[in-house]
C-alpha cells in the first residue's frame, strides 16, 4: 500500500537549516510527483514546493529563496532543504504524494507528519 | 496567489445537511479539492476535481462549483464528522483556504 514517513530533527535553532526526508513506499517517484505542505498549529496547510515525476521541481514563490527540494530515487526518497529558519517556520511538516495541476490534482496521501520547533 | 477564503465555524446536529463553502479570489476552473482533518491527524482527501468523490470515501460527502464559487456537502451530517474542512486549490500553484471547523451538537 502507498506510505510515505518524515524523518527529521524536531528542533532547529532559528537562522540555522531544516532538514527533513520522505522516504515513500508502494509507488514510484518516477510515476508520481512528491510535494511538502507544512502546517502551522491551529492554521491552515502551506504548500511549499514540488518534486515532479520526472525530476523538474517547483517552489512557493514565498519560500523560494530559501527552499531546495532534491531525490534519490534508488533509495525512494525525497529531501527537503530551508535554510534560515525563524519561529514561524515552526508548524507540522508533511509530506504528500501529488497528483499534480487542474483538476486531477489533490494531494491524495499524506506522511504522518514531523513537528518542527523553531526555538534557541 | 490566489486566495482561498472559507466561514471559520458551523454547528449542526446529527442527521442534518450541512454545505461548506469556500471562495476563489480567481477563477480556477474545476480545479478544487476538499479534505477533512481531524486532530492530531493529518489532511485526508474527500473530493477532488469539485465534485468527484475520491476512493472510499462514504457517499454523504458531495462537492460542486467551479470557477470562483464551491461548495462541499455533507448529508446526512454524522457525529464522527466532527473535523475542520479545508479547500485546495490546484489551478495555479497550489494554496489552501484557513478551514471551517464543523461541530457537530
Amino acid at each position: 500500500q502507498v506510505q510515505l514517513k518524515e524523518s527529521g530533527p524536531g528542533l532547529v535553532q532559528p537562522s540555522e537549516t531544516l532538514s527533513l526526508t520522505c522516504t515513500v513506499s508502494g509507488f514510484s517517484l518516477t510515476s508520481y510527483s512528491v510535494s511538502w505542505v507544512r502546517q502551522p498549529s491551529g492554521k491552515g496547510p502551506e504548500w511549499m514546493g514540488r518534486m515532479w515525476y520526472d525530476g523538474d521541481t517547483a517552489y512557493n514563490s514565498a519560500l523560494k529563496s530559501r527552499l531546495s527540494i532534491s531525490r534519490d530515487t534508488s533509495k525512494n526518497q525525497v529531501f527537503l532543504k530551508m535554510n534560515s529558519l525563524q519561529t514561524d517556520d515552526t508548524g507540522t511538516y508533511y509530506c504528500t504524494r501529488d497528483r499534480g495541476l487542474w483538476v486531477s490534482g489533490g494531494f491524495d496521501y499524506w506522511g504522518q507528519g514531523v513537528m518542527v520547533t523553531v526555538s534557541s | 496567489d490566489t486566495v482561498l477564503t472559507q466561514s471559520p465555524a458551523l454547528a449542526v446536529s446529527p442527521g442534518e445537511r450541512v454545505t461548506i463553502s469556500c471562495r476563489a479570489s480567481e477563477s480556477v476552473s474545476t480545479g478544487m479539492h476538499w479534505y477533512q482533518q481531524k486532530p492530531g491527524q493529518q489532511p485526508k482527501l474527500l473530493i477532488y476535481g469539485a465534485s468527484n468523490l475520491e476512493s472510499g470515501v462514504p457517499a454523504r460527502f458531495s462537492g460542486s462549483g467551479s470557477g470562483t464559487d464551491f461548495t462541499l456537502t455533507i448529508d446526512p451530517v454524522e457525529a464522527d464528522d466532527t473535523a475542520t474542512y479545508f479547500c485546495q486549490q490546484s489551478w495555479n500553484d497550489p494554496t489552501f483556504g484557513s478551514g471551517t471547523k464543523l461541530e457537530i451538537k
